[in-house]
Formats: structure tokens, C-alpha cells, sequence
């Protein structure tokens, strides 16, 4: 089977930096992809690693290391608009994404 | 390009009642999914679609059926609905190798619920 583990909520304040961790068990592993949904909103995509190492978007990056199955997506400078949920995903044969729980980020002044 | 669309928006059912929700793409991709996602919870696969006539089973695909008789299109069928199926369901589209990250792309959900 699949899991995703990652943390429910984090809360940060604005200009800062955080990290949403996610370890995942897998099997037929291609990459692990992260995206953003706001409260009513659809999710979009951030951030995806197919090998080892950091990915650099703007102000959000992404690691992964396969062999600890393990990654996290790192925001940098924060921003209000930044307040919604993040989710990891594990991208399998035919595209398939299996998501984590999500991880619900609070921005504060 | 209207992207991934979903009607309708709202629904709400009583307990053995069937509807369809239809999803439309007009990015001409060949990959289309249909997921559930419950209050706080991440998204769960229940059918998805790698090619126009073709459709297989996702995660969650028991009491749900699919059709994809065109390309842009992905039909989700719910034949005896029951209050286990009140959720936001998602539909989205990919295309395979359009880039190294095969981004799927969401429609903007709809809200059913089984009363």
C-alpha cells in the first residue's frame, strides 16, 4: 500500500522561513510532487522532484531524498497569501498522485 | 483556455438518488482523474482515464462509475448515492511527458451532498 505522513498544522510568521516535512512508504516510486489549495479552492501545483537534491521555485523549493523517503517543501520570505494547505504526493505509474493528509500553514503578522 | 471545468458546482441528494458530474477539458490532454476529498483530508483517487475509451479504477472506486467516450471529457457517475459520498470531488487532467513534473491540473470541484 501507499502513506504519506506529514505534519497537520504549522503556523509561522510573516517574512519567515518554513519547512513542511513529508516521508512516504511507496511502491513503483517516480517523484514526489507538492501542491497548494486555499480554503474553497482547487489545489495547484508547486514543486516536483523525480531525484535526489533541492528543486528552486521563486520563493518555495523542494527536497527529496529517495533512499530516506523522506522530502519537504522549504518557503522562504512568507506572505500572507501563503496561509493554506499544503500536500505532498507520490507519483506513481500512469501519473498517478496518491496525496498526504495535508499540512494546514497559518501565516501571522 | 477555460482549463479544467466541473458542473455542476453544488449538489445535494437524498439517499438513493443517481446523478452525474461532468468534467471538460479543453487542454487536449489525455490523462483525466477524478478524486474525492473530504473535510481535512488529502484527496483520494476514485477512477481515473489514460486515453479517450479507456478508464480504471483508482483507490476509492467502489459505488462510482466513469465513462470517457470523448477525449475532453470525463463523465462520474454515482448510481445509489448514500451519505458516504458527501464530499468535494475533484476532476483533473494531465498530459504525459508535456514536461518533466506532468503537472495535473484541477477543475475547481463540486460539493455534493448525500442527505
Amino acid at each position: 500500500g501507499q502513506s504519506l505522513e506529514q505534519p497537520s498544522e504549522v503556523t509561522a510568521v510573516e517574512g519567515a522561513i518554513v519547512q513542511i516535512n513529508c516521508t512516504y512508504q511507496t511502491s513503483g516510486f517516480y517523484g514526489l510532487s507538492w501542491y497548494q489549495q486555499h480554503d474553497g479552492g482547487a489545489p495547484t501545483f508547486l514543486s516536483y522532484n523525480a531525484l535526489d537534491g533541492l528543486e528552486e521555485t521563486g520563493r518555495f523549493s523542494s527536497f527529496l531524498s529517495r533512499s530516506d523517503s523522506y522530502g519537504y517543501l522549504l518557503l522562504q520570505e512568507l506572505q500572507m497569501k501563503d496561509s493554506a494547505s499544503y500536500f505532498c504526493a507520490v507519483r506513481r505509474a500512469g501519473n498517478m498522485l496518491t496525496f498526504g493528509g495535508g499540512t494546514r500553514l497559518m501565516v501571522k503578522p | 483556455n477555460a482549463g479544467v471545468t466541473q458542473t455542476p458546482k453544488f449538489r445535494v441528494l437524498k439517499t438513493g438518488q443517481s446523478m452525474t458530474l461532468l468534467c471538460a477539458q479543453d487542454m487536449n490532454h489525455e490523462y483525466m482523474y477524478w478524486y474525492r476529498q473530504d473535510p481535512g483530508m488529502g484527496l483520494r483517487l476514485i477512477h481515473y482515464s489514460v486515453g479517450e475509451g479507456t478508464t480504471a479504477k483508482g483507490e476509492v472506486p467502489d459505488g462510482y462509475n466513469v465513462s470517457r467516450l470523448k477525449k475532453q471529457n470525463f463523465l462520474l457517475g454515482l448510481e445509489s448515492a448514500a451519505p458516504s459520498q458527501t464530499s468535494v470531488y475533484f476532476c483533473a487532467s494531465s498530459q504525459p511527458g508535456e514536461s518533466h513534473t506532468d503537472t495535473q491540473y484541477f477543475g475547481p470541484g463540486t460539493r455534493l451532498t448525500v442527505l
